[in-house]
């Protein structure tokens, strides 16, 4: 089954500066690839996602790359703010009705003042 | 829109008591599932059920049971609760929006913070 890994686990940065978290995936039959932010204590919340006839896409101050070829994508936040801070999450699957999303184990973003 | 509720928020039950998780969504999605969170282990699904009167397992379905009652409501049960199963249980569900989005998000539930002693 897919196999997805995620780096780093935890990111501090300051605030205004970006930030970026890396995710691999193991099967190549993987299209879709969601990110999602997750706040204390409530459900994940997609923030941006891309499938893999696109190499990048943005979103405001979010934006997301995607190699094919290497097999890894990646989150980039922009001007990050305090607000920013919450846990992420990267997910690979082959998209389509009954989608099996496999996550990777997340990162924990702090944005400091 | 609600969007993808659950009930209850919180529970504790002891070794071998078996409760049933409920899931509803009010967005007309045809697939729903079931995810458990766990400290450095990011979700995993459980069981999913890719429209009404199909379910299938997941990656860690081992001592759940799931019900798909119609197409709002998605239950999980726990059979004979063991303290491994302690966890968050996150309810999702994904389908084309009547706005035209696409099936593959998936829209989540607030989860339920399950604690078996």
């Amino acid at each position: 089954g897919e196999n997805v890994e995620q780096h780093p686990s935890t990111l501090s940065v300051q605030e205004g500066d970006s930030a970026v978290i890396k995710c691999t995936y193991s099967d190549s039959a993987s299209n879709y690839f969601p990110w999602y932010k997750q706040e204390l204590g409530k459900g994940p919340q997609l923030i941006i996602d891309i499938r893999s006839n696109v190499g990048e896409k943005k979103d405001q101050r979010i934006a997301v790359t995607l190699n094919k070829t290497a097999k890894h994508f990646s989150l980039h936040i922009t001007e990050t703010q305090p607000e920013d801070s919450a846990v992420y999450f990267c997910a690979a699957s082959m998209g389509g009705g009954g989608n099996k999303l496999t996550f990777g184990t997340g990162t924990q973003l702090k944005v400091e003042l | 829109n609600a969007g993808v509720t659950q009930t209850p928020k919180f529970q504790v039950l002891k070794t071998g008591q078996s409760m049933t998780l409920q899931c509803a969504q009010d967005m007309n999605h045809n697939s729903m599932y079931w995810y458990r969170q766990d400290p450095g282990m990011g979700l995993r699904l459980i069981y999913y059920s890719a429209s009404e009167g199909t379910t299938d397992k997941g990656e860690v379905p081992n001592g759940y049971n799931v019900s798909r009652l119609n197409k709002r409501e998605f239950s999980l049960r726990l059979e004979s609760a063991a303290p491994s199963q302690t966890s968050v249980y996150f309810c999702a569900s994904s389908g084309r929006t009547s706005g035209g989005l696409s099936t593959d998000t998936q829209y989540f539930g607030p989860g339920t913070r399950l604690t078996v002693l």
